[in-house]
């Protein structure tokens, strides 16, 4: 099916553990985004990239790591998962023109004990 | 910088109450204006978008206008119904940014 598609939906890690969450597309779209969702923060970006190969920082990018070696998938890697890492994220893709919005996945609640 | 301001929630009303939830912008250049909605347990789903002053954005039964003179994208329905129970964001980008600015989001619950 055409669409967004994150996996797991669900993770429970354990602190220190390298966890990678992913995102894949089947548009074509050029921008990806990863964003985490927190009450009381909103939803802050954390990766985003403009095309394959093409990664940039966000708002939160520190203890996450990125690639995109294929336009259509967008992996997040927790490179050591912390508490505070407990959330939900949310990936996203958008045309590269900005009137166009995102299109969202539906989120990995990721909790890490 | 560029942001967006909400309402601040939780926001509870009766069904076939009249909505709005205000939304009130800051940006450096000329911005495209969003609505999305979160239902439960979901990811964001775009419900309108507006691009140039004074377009009026309009789905579901929602609108929203884009106000330039007020730096306002504050969005309306006439009767809500308790399938409308979700959180509502308010999101600008600029042109030629990709980055999706958003509210904080206000958390709406329809009684019936």
């Amino acid at each position: 099916d055409a669409g967004i598609t994150q996996s797991p939906r669900y993770k429970i890690t354990e602190t220190g553990r390298q966890v990678t969450l992913m995102c894949h597309q089947t548009w074509s779209h050029s921008y990806m985004f990863w964003y985490r969702q927190d009450l009381g923060h909103g939803l802050r970006l954390i990766y985003y990239s403009a095309a394959a190969d093409i990664t940039d920082k966000g708002e939160v990018p520190d203890g996450y790591v990125v690639s995109r070696s294929k336009t259509e998938n967008f992996p997040l890697t927790l490179e050591s998962a912390t508490r505070s890492q407990t959330s939900v994220y949310f990936c996203a893709s958008s045309l590269p023109a900005s009137s166009y919005g995102y299109t969202f996945g539906s989120g990995t609640r990721l909790t890490v004990v | 910088g560029d942001s967006v301001t909400q309402m601040e929630g939780p926001v509870t009303l009766s069904e076939e109450a009249f909505l709005t939830i205000n939304c009130t912008y800051t940006a450096t250049g000329y911005p495209s204006l969003f609505w999305y909605v979160q239902y439960p347990g979901e990811g964001l789903q775009l419900l309108l978008k507006a691009t140039k002053a004074d377009d009026k954005g309009s789905n579901k039964g929602f609108e929203a206008t884009y106000r330039k003179e007020t730096t306002s994208f504050h969005l309306e329905k006439g009767s809500v119904q308790v399938s409308d129970s979700a959180v509502y964001f308010c999101a600008l980008s600029i042109q030629g940014a990709q980055k999706l600015v958003f509210g904080q989001g206000t958390r709406l619950t329809i009684n019936p």
